[in-house]
């Protein structure tokens, strides 16, 4: 089963503030995906990637940025935190494209004050 | 046009009996469609998936349907059990070089 590896698993912050979550996988799979987690919605895509030094934007990536640095590491980027933002993040692979399943981490649950 | 409409949102049904989790999407270039089971505290996990060169596919009680025409696709879960009770999510990916959009959860849960 495929690794995906997120950290921190809870994060706490302030209106304002400035966030970094980070994703790991190993498995060497082509495409990373940020989702945020929000009862009532669903998952929803914020930014995903298909490979190291891209990004494609997904349907709500405002007040969002991502930085994939290599194949294994993808992050997610909150400037200018808002309460908005207070959500369940999920990272997920796939090892070649979007027609694929996909291999979740277990979550960063994000607190914006 | 690319929403992935979920229902029911809340089911609940007795143990042993069927469940029915209903999807439609917008976008008819989609040709992958998985579903994912999450349990309380846990990350989704595939369970089955199918696509559009197929109607049918059934593995280990779960059954999903799918109707292109309709752009409808559905999971039949068989003689549920109290392990079934979960968030269940659908999911449609439109082509390779994009991503899978979810339909908004359906919580079930089997009770004796």
């Amino acid at each position: 089963e495929a690794a995906v590896t997120q950290s921190p698993r809870n994060k706490v912050t302030v209106t304002g503030g400035n966030v970094t979550l980070s994703c790991r996988q190993t498995n060497s799979h082509n495409y990373m995906y940020w989702y945020r987690q929000d009862t009532g919605h669903g998952l929803r895509l914020i930014h995903y990637s298909y490979g190291a030094g891209n990004l494609q934007i997904g349907d709500v990536p405002d007040g969002y940025k991502a930085t994939r640095t290599t194949q294994e590491d993808f992050f997610l980027l909150l400037e200018l935190a808002s309460p908005s933002q207070t959500s369940l993040y999920f990272c997920a692979s796939s090892e070649r494209d979007s027609n694929e399943r996909l291999f979740f981490g277990h979550g960063t649950k994000l607190s914006v004050l | 046009g690319e929403q992935v409409e979920q229902l029911p949102s809340i089911l609940r049904v007795q143990e042993g009996s069927s469940a029915s989790i209903n999807c439609t999407y917008e976008n008819s270039a989609s040709n992958y469609f998985p579903w994912y089971k999450q349990e309380p505290g846990e990350n989704p996990k595939l369970i089955i998936d199918i696509r559009s060169n197929m109607e049918r596919k059934q593995t280990q009680g779960l059954i999903v349907l799918l109707d292109k025409k309709a752009k409808r696709f559905s999971l039949h879960i068989t003689d549920t059990q109290p392990g079934d009770s979960a968030m269940y999510f659908c999911a449609a990916s439109p082509n390779s070089g994009t991503y899978q959009r979810f339909g908004t959860g359906t919580k079930l849960q089997v009770v004796p």
